[in-house]
């Protein structure tokens, strides 16, 4: 089962920061936080992991609570075409081991 | 660069019919998974493959099977296909030399009447 809390859905105006949260409070110690988005009915895109410190890449970044118990995706300038579900996971690092998405955030950037 | 393909993209099968779905990816991945993904749902583990040979269950394994033969290869068989079963599925492929993400191909449409 997923082991991540995420808003069903969330509006963001173009050109905004998108702040997309997820609870994942019962997270374990070598568990990663990963962040997918899927956008129409494509396969999901990867987008940013990670442990514990903050994360930035080009697409993005990952906000992680010192707990580890929440972490915050920030898309800095969102635009329509960021429109798309985003997902939150937690996985240990080996991908071998079961990986399981929830139903995820549905993000509309508005004009 | 293929990555993962996945073949058919689109199929109508009737009631009670069998069916294998293609995957394929030529980076050499250890570790294939496949999805399903109803109407409005987010994606559900069906099956999930850590190296040839070796193959375990994921959430909803109930009319499925799967073969690990080859790295590249992970086809996944439906037998005596159900409505229950009309989905997008999605094959995905990691490893470590991915950095622990997983790669997704483009879906397979199936609709069974």
């Amino acid at each position: 089962d997923a082991k991540t809390t995420q808003p069903p859905s969330m509006d963001c105006a173009e050109g905004r920061a998108a702040n997309l949260p997820c609870n994942h409070s019962t997270i374990s110690g070598n568990e990663y936080v990963y962040w997918y988005r899927q956008i129409h009915s494509q396969g999901p895109q990867y987008i940013i992991h990670g442990l514990k410190n903050n994360e930035t890449n080009e697409m993005a970044s990952l906000i992680i609570t010192e707990d580890r118990k929440s972490s915050t995706l920030i898309l800095p300038h969102a635009t329509l075409r960021d429109t798309a579900v985003y997902y939150c996971i937690v996985s240990p690092p080996r991908t071998g081991n079961q990986f399981y998405f929830g139903t995820g955030t549905s993000l509309t950037v508005i004009p | 660069n293929a990555g993962v393909t996945q073949t058919p993209k689109f199929r109508i099968l009737k009631i009670g019919q069998s069916m294998t779905l293609q995957c394929t990816q030529d980076m050499n991945h250890n570790y294939m998974y496949w999805y399903r993904q109803d109407p409005g749902m987010g994606l559900k583990l069906i099956y999930y493959s850590v190296g040839a040979g070796i193959t375990d269950k994921g959430e909803v394994p109930n009319g499925y099977n799967v073969s690990r033969s080859t790295t590249e290869d992970f086809p996944l068989r439906l037998e005596l296909a159900a409505p229950s079963q009309t989905s997008v599925y999605f094959c995905a492929s990691g490893g470590q030399i991915s950095g622990n993400t997983i790669y997704f191909g483009e879906g397979s449409w199936l609709t069974v009447v």
